[in-house]
Parts: structure tokens; sequence; C-alpha cells
């Protein structure tokens, strides 16, 4: 079965600051990977995906991710915080064959101003 | 073009009652999913629909139901309410069903049992 693991429940990091968020996967097939933020009482954004197109996805708001398939990860990067990127963030996998996404534990990024 | 709206969205049980929650996904979007987020066990997984027919189902007792309409409408229900579920639960709409699509979420019902 697939997984995600998410180092870091939470990270806090200066406004401007690089913001990095790691997230390791384990598959036995080919995975499709996802990053979601949720904001306080609201529902999940998707940020963006991995569908085996690219290996670095842009997403929204400046942020992106890089797969590499040898150490299994697939870590959030945006190069210079916003106090608006403080939210909780989500890595999640699905496979062909098992298309329901399973979750991270996440990762609630706090800005300091 | 409207997100994925789920009703009610605040709404507070006592033990041993049944809910029932509902979801319109997006326009043109076939395939209709449902996730249960608590602080103890994070997202999980509850079930999946398309074309009105169950998909796919994850890990929870036969309380939880679920059903699809031919509008691509869903609702979910459990019954026999337990304090344990209380929580936020998330609906998500995809065009089609299989791994890769692209899955928008609503911004849930949060359910309190008391």
């Amino acid at each position: 079965a697939q997984s995600v693991t998410q180092l870091g429940s939470h990270v806090s990091v200066s406004e401007g600051a690089l913001v990095l968020l790691r997230c390791n996967y384990s598959s036995s097939v080919p995975p499709y990977l996802f990053w979601y933020v949720q904001y306080p009482n609201q529902g999940l954004q998707l940020l963006l995906k991995y569908t085996s197109a690219a290996t670095l996805v842009k997403g929204i708001n400046g942020f992106e991710a890089e797969f590499k398939k040898s150490e299994t990860s697939f870590h959030l990067t945006k190069p210079s915080a916003h106090m608006s990127d403080a939210a909780e963030y989500f890595c999640a996998v699905s496979v062909f064959g098992n298309e329901k996404l399973t979750f991270g534990t996440g990762t609630r990024l706090t800005i300091i101003p | 073009k409207a997100g994925v709206t789920q009703t009610p969205r605040y709404l507070i049980k006592t033990r041993g009652q049944q809910v029932t929650l509902s979801c319109s996904p997006i326009s043109g979007h076939r395939s209709v999913s449902w996730y249960q987020q608590t602080p103890g066990q994070g997202l999980q997984f509850l079930f999946e629909y398309f074309s009105e027919t169950q998909r796919n189902k994850g890990n929870f007792p036969g309380r939880f139901s679920g059903r699809q309409f031919s509008n691509s409408r869903s609702e979910m229900n459990v019954s026999t309410l337990e304090l344990g579920d209380s929580a936020l639960y998330l609906c998500a709409s995809s065009l089609y069903s299989g791994a890769g699509n692209t899955i928008y979420f609503g911004e849930g019902s949060w359910l309190t049992v008391v």
C-alpha cells in the first residue's frame, strides 16, 4: 500500500526566507503526488500535482515541488515566504488501481514577521 | 464556475442520532469522494462514487454510508453517532475516477457529536 511521510509537524520560517516542506512517499508502483494547503476553518486547496509529465512541478502562489524517484521525495519549496503562506500543508499520494488520496499527517507552517 | 458545495457547514448532534451530509460537485464532475479529518487520525478516505456506483471504500464501520444521485450530487450518512465521529467531513470532486485526476475539495461540514 502507498503512504507518505511528512517530516516536521511544525515549521517556522521568517518572512522572506525559503520555505521547505518535506514529503517522502512509499509506493510499489509509479505514484501520483499532490500538495494541498488548508487555511483555518477551510477545506483543502490544491497547490500542485505530479503526474509524471515533468519532475519539477510549479504550482500556485509561487510554490513548486520536485519529484526525486531515487530519494522517493516530493518536497515543497517557495523561495520567499509571505505572511499569507501561514497554513497547514498536506502531501498526498494516489496510484493506478487505488485512486483514493492517501495523506500525510500535515505540516503547520508559521511565518515569523 | 462554482466549487464543491457542502451543506450544512456546521452541525451538532447527540450520541445515537444519525446525520446526513450533502455535497454538490463542480459542474460536470462525475466522481465524488468523502474524507474525514480529525486531529488524531488526520485525513482518512471514506468512499468514492462515480456514476452512482461506489468504486472504493475506506476502512470505516458500516455506520458510514453514502450514495450518489444521477446529477452527481452525493450524500453521506452516519448512523448511531458516537463521540469519536466528531470531525470535519470533506467532500471532493473530480471529472473522472482515476489516479492522477485533479481532485477539488469543498470547505467541509463540521460535525460535533455531544
